[in-house]
Formats: structure tokens, sequence, C-alpha cells
């Protein structure tokens, strides 16, 4: 079983549609929680940061981490072509290492 | 404000030539650096990280080596490249004593062993 398990997708949406991404973990360790947005062929950007449980909102972007059920979401309003990409999601424990999901490939169509 | 920088952006390379990936990091000092592997569908695998000058940890026995000769930059290494070497490698910093656990990215380098 992966430390973190993340659904690859691909999701294809209408433009305006909500976005609904999430991950499941293992190791009850983990108390950072980071959403990174990847466009193709270039590095990931750090999208939202999350310590320990509860929600963060960004603008149009919604993090939930509920730590009791070892589940982590990414809301995206109103969702537009520029949001496709792939979303990746990362958590950690204590300590330097970040546990990577495998990323979900998101298209929203115009 | 930090940067970071990665190059060279796509690298070919044949079997059994040296390798050499440099990462560089402006706006900070003493940055924690690591360098990752991306394969498709497979997420970032962890090499190298170091938390200062000559202080190299590996995660995974492997034909790469990494070393850090300045505060900023973080080089990876092959003496000779195998095929499996292929893919997207992701330099990444952290601030030290920061927030923790944010690593910031750089743009990436593809590499393609033929």
């Amino acid at each position: 079983q992966k430390e973190v398990e993340q659904d690859p997708g691909p999701l294809s949406v209408p433009e305006g549609a909500i976005v609904s991404l999430n991950c499941t973990y293992s190791n009850s360790a983990f108390q950072y929680f980071m959403w990174y947005r990847q466009y193709s062929r270039k590095g990931p950007e750090l999208l939202m940061y999350t310590y320990s449980s509860g929600n963060k909102e960004d603008g149009r972007f919604t993090a939930q981490v509920d730590k009791s059920s070892k589940y982590i979401s990414l809301f995206i309003r109103d969702s537009q072509p520029s949001d496709s990409a792939t979303y990746l999601c990362a958590m950690s424990a204590s300590d330097y290492k970040l546990s990577f999901g495998a990323g979900t490939t998101v298209t929203v169509r115009a | 404000s930090q940067t970071i920088h990665q190059w060279p952006a796509t690298l070919v390379q044949p079997v059994g030539s040296p390798l050499s990936l440099e990462c560089t990091v402006e706006g900070t000092s003493n940055p924690n650096l690591y360098w990752y592997r991306q394969a498709a569908g497979r997420g970032l695998q962890l090499l190298f990280y170091s938390v200062g000058i000559g202080q190299i940890s590996s995660e995974v026995p492997q034909n790469l080596s990494a070393s850090r000769p300045q505060d900023r930059q973080f080089i990876l290494s092959s003496k000779k490249l195998l095929l499996s070497d292929s893919g997207f490698y992701l330099c990444a910093w952290e601030a030290s004593g920061g927030a923790k656990n944010i690593q910031y990215f750089g743009a990436g380098t593809r590499l393609s062993v033929l």
C-alpha cells in the first residue's frame, strides 16, 4: 500500500464547474499538508499549505484536512481553462521528507 | 524574493556518458536543498537532500550522486548514465527554520538517455 493515494484521473470538467480533488494517506504522523499545481513540462508550484486539520481558503481554492479519516481535499470553484494542470498532494510529519501523491490531471473545457 | 534556477531545461545524452545538472537558489541563505525525479503518473521520488555545504543524504541507492559545493548550489551528477536514468529532474529548496516543510521547486530538467 502506498503511503499517499491519489486518483490519477484524468478529470475533465466544463468551465465554471467545481473541481474536487482528494488524497488519502496511511501515516497518522503527517501533520503538514500541501497542494501543488504543475503545468505540463514545468516544475510544481505551491498552491495551498495547511497545518493539522481544518479548512483553508484562498480565492477560488479551498483545502480541507480531515486527520481522523486521513483524507485531504482541494476544491476549485468557478474553474477556468487556466486551471488545467496536474495537481499533486504532498504531506509530511515533523521531518524534512515530503510524501507525494501521483497527481491528478485536470482539464477545464472552455 | 527567492528564486531557484535549474539548467539545462532539456538534455539528451547517450548511455554511458556523464551527467551534471545544476541548481542555484537566490535570495535566501542556508536553504535545505532537494533533488527529485518525477516519472509519469508516479509522483515525485526524493533522490538527495542537503542541509548545508558538503552535507548530502541519499534516499535511494542508484547511479547518481549529489554535491553541494556552495551554500546555494546543488549539483546532480552521474559518471555513466543508464537508460533508466531518463526522467524529469526537479530541484527544490526549503527555508531552514521557516514554515515547516514548504518546498519550492525549479522548472526542472527533462533528461533523455538514448
